[in-house]
């Protein structure tokens, strides 16, 4: 079965420097890869679709790249702010399915000012 | 513009009890709906989700289940709620054709 992971259970970086965090697929390649943020006691919001065919998609400070080859993506967040803590999840998308997508368990960035 | 409704936003039930979370999506129609589970420390977990009125597909054996009676309602129940059954429950639609998913508040479920 496919398996999702996202390599880094919590990430700590200074204000203004580049977080990349990373996630990581099993099996068959999706059609598509989606990045999501959610804060505590909330739930996620999308923020990036990225396509098998597409290698990076960029939104503001936001970039995401595509690796087929290597089965991963990587999200970064440029000038990152205290604002951007958040715990960030990868979701990709069930073969065959109708929109169904698998969750990584997430990544927790904390921006320290 | 849409919109997704969950209540209640907190919950805390005793084990045996039964359970009854809503979904109401608005601003959309026919919209694939979602159930996911998430307990501390793990990812989401799929429990449910619906294509349609009266549709419902299990992703999860449990003592959970899920009815759709209107195209935009969407409801979670359990007959005998169990201390495993605590977390953070939330809704999700997708309308048909796109891939992104739009997820409500959640519920905060505790079982004691």
């Amino acid at each position: 079965s496919q398996k999702i992971e996202q390599n880094s259970e919590a990430l700590n970086i200074q204000e203004g420097k580049t977080a990349t965090l990373t996630c990581n697929y099993t099996n068959y390649s999706p059609a598509y890869l989606q990045w999501y943020r959610q804060d505590p006691g909330r739930g996620p919001v999308f923020l990036l679709l990225i396509r098998e065919n597409e290698k990076e998609k960029r939104k503001e400070r936001l970039k995401v790249t595509f690796d087929t080859t290597l089965k991963q993506s990587l999200f970064h967040i440029t000038a990152s702010q205290p604002a951007d803590s958040a715990t960030y999840l990868c979701a990709l998308d069930f073969r065959g399915s109708q929109g169904n997508l698998i969750f990584g368990k997430g990544t927790k960035l904390s921006v320290k000012p | 513009s849409q919109t997704i409704h969950q209540w209640p936003a907190t919950l805390v039930q005793p084990v045996g009890s039964p359970l009854s979370l809503e979904c109401t999506v608005e601003g959309t129609s026919n919209p694939n709906l979602y159930w996911y589970r998430q307990a501390a420390g793990r990812g989401l977990q799929l429990l449910f989700y619906s294509v349609g009125i009266g549709q419902i597909s299990s992703e999860v054996p449990q003592n959970l289940s899920a009815s759709r009676p209107q195209d935009r309602q969407f409801i979670l129940s359990s007959k005998k709620l169990l201390l495993s059954d605590s977390g953070f429950y939330l809704c999700a639609w997708l309308t048909s054709g796109t891939d992104t998913q739009y997820f409500g508040p959640g519920t905060r479920l505790t079982v004691l």
